[in-house]
């Protein structure tokens, strides 16, 4: 499965839009991305996943760059309890049995 | 609302002590995972099973021993606690074809040997 690279930290003001970027230079034709996120002492959380086409759920966006080398995800309004560690995956989506690959993750603080 | 469920939630054991940490999911997921989590070193994949009775290594095993008799249910065993084992325990289902959600995680198990 590709590599991730995602920034260390990153703080944004509640009620303004998260932007977290990840990089996945190496990503093949058939890799998912996925995006997790872990609130302190609780178990990472799906959050969203796409393949080629941007998507939308009700607790974000994840936008993918034509050439797929590079993803955002976005918390359109975010609040406090959106402060938690992200973590953005590559996978092939039906790899029998693989795991996921979890690296360090964006640790994001939203701030009052 | 799908769920994995792992049996508790804080947990204190003494050096030596046969430790069972007990994970159970109700999404008829055919693969199932479990993680230990340290400050600085992230999700380690301890073992996982892709079905009744099948197990498979992870990158840490040592210590460790895992039991899946029946689909829902994935055990991790730690034959003798050590103090190098305290951590948080992560479980995590996933179905054949995960392209739809991917993993489920538990509330975790946070394991103290003392």
């Amino acid at each position: 499965d590709a590599k991730t690279t995602q920034p260390t930290s990153m703080d944004c003001a509640e009620g303004r839009a998260a932007n977290l970027p990840c990089n996945h230079s190496t990503i093949s034709g058939n890799e998912y991305v996925y995006w997790y996120r872990q609130i302190h002492s609780q178990g990472p959380q799906y959050i969203i996943h796409g393949l080629k086409n941007n998507e939308t759920n009700e607790m974000a966006s994840l936008i993918i760059t034509e050439d797929r080398k590079s993803s955002t995800l976005i918390l359109p309004h975010a609040t406090l309890r959106d402060t938690a560690v992200y973590y953005c995956i590559v996978r092939v989506g039906d790899n029998y049995g693989q795991n996921f690959v979890f690296g360090p993750g964006t640790r994001l603080s939203v701030l009052p | 609302d799908v769920k994995v469920t792992q049996s508790s939630r804080y947990l204190v054991k003494r050096t030596g002590e046969k430790v069972f940490l007990e994970c159970v999911q109700d999404m008829d997921h055919e693969n199932m995972f479990w993680y230990r989590q340290d400050p600085g070193l992230g999700l380690r994949l301890i073992y996982f099973s892709y079905d009744v009775k099948m197990k498979e290594k992870g990158d840490i095993p040592e210590g460790y021993s895992v039991s899946r008799e029946k689909k829902e249910r994935f055990s991790l065993i730690l034959e003798s606690a050590s103090t190098n084992q305290t951590s948080m325990y992560l479980c995590a289902s996933l179905p054949l074809n995960p392209g739809l959600y991917g993993y489920t995680f538990g509330s975790g198990t946070r394991l103290t040997v003392v």
